[in-house]
């Protein structure tokens, strides 16, 4: 079965600074999609970036780009220049098939100092 | 603003209470998803929806029943539920359920957050 581990509960870095979120999965599938989200206090979770794993280019929005390493099944997210409105939960997640299934991990808090 | 509304954003019931959450999407999607996020815990996926039907059941409870009229609608009934039911349910939306040109990413709504007596 696919997993999703995201080794660090809780992150904090100062405003203006670089941090990376760690994210590790399981899977004997060669084609998939990665993806990370964001969860503020609000709650919605929202879209910050996603990977196609056939692409060896790793994807970047904007201050988010993500390291992908699909021989070692590593999918971090680098934020840079931190902002305080980044400060959040940062979910990182699995998609294969054609069954719609999403698998989460179990999220990494960020803080973001001024 | 993602697209994806829910209805109520909290919600407090009885275990004898029956209640329904909404979600509605405006994306033109054709799949639509329940999850439940609970404290210190992934978010579980509930229950599938694709074109109206229902794809996948993750061996959900009978007390929650979802409901999906249309691809734009999807409600979750609920009805005597119990207090580890207390959560933030979200509703998601995706193209379809294949894969490939955007179509296998899921937009969230903001949830609605339950609390049960």
């Amino acid at each position: 079965a696919q997993t999703v581990t995201q080794s660090q509960p809780e992150m904090s870095v100062q405003e203006a600074e670089t941090v990376t979120l760690s994210c590790t999965y399981d899977t004997s599938e060669s084609d998939y999609y990665l993806f990370w989200y964001k969860q503020p206090p609000s709650r919605q979770m929202i879209l910050v970036i996603r990977q196609e794993a056939y692409k060896q280019q790793n994807a970047t929005e904007n201050r988010f780009s993500v390291n992908f390493q699909k021989a070692a099944k590593s999918f971090s997210l680098k934020i840079s220049d931190s902002q305080l409105g980044d400060a959040a939960m940062y979910f990182c997640a699995y998609r294969t098939d054609n069954t719609g299934k999403l698998i989460f991990g179990q999220g990494t808090t960020l803080q973001v100092k001024p | 603003e993602t697209g994806v509304t829910q209805t109520p954003r909290h919600l407090v019931m009885g275990m004898t209470n029956k209640k329904s959450l909404k979600c509605e999407q405006h994306l033109g999607h054709n799949a639509m998803y329940w999850y439940k996020q609970s404290a210190k815990k992934p978010l579980e996926l509930m229950f599938v929806y694709n074109f109206k039907e229902q794809t996948e059941n993750n061996s959900v409870p009978s007390r929650f029943s979802p409901e999906c009229p249309n691809s734009s609608h999807l409600f979750l009934h609920l009805h005597t539920l119990q207090p580890e039911d207390s959560a933030l349910y979200l509703c998601a939306s995706s193209q379809g359920l294949g894969t490939g040109i955007g179509r296998e990413t899921q937009y969230f709504g903001p949830g609605t957050r339950l609390l049960v007596l």
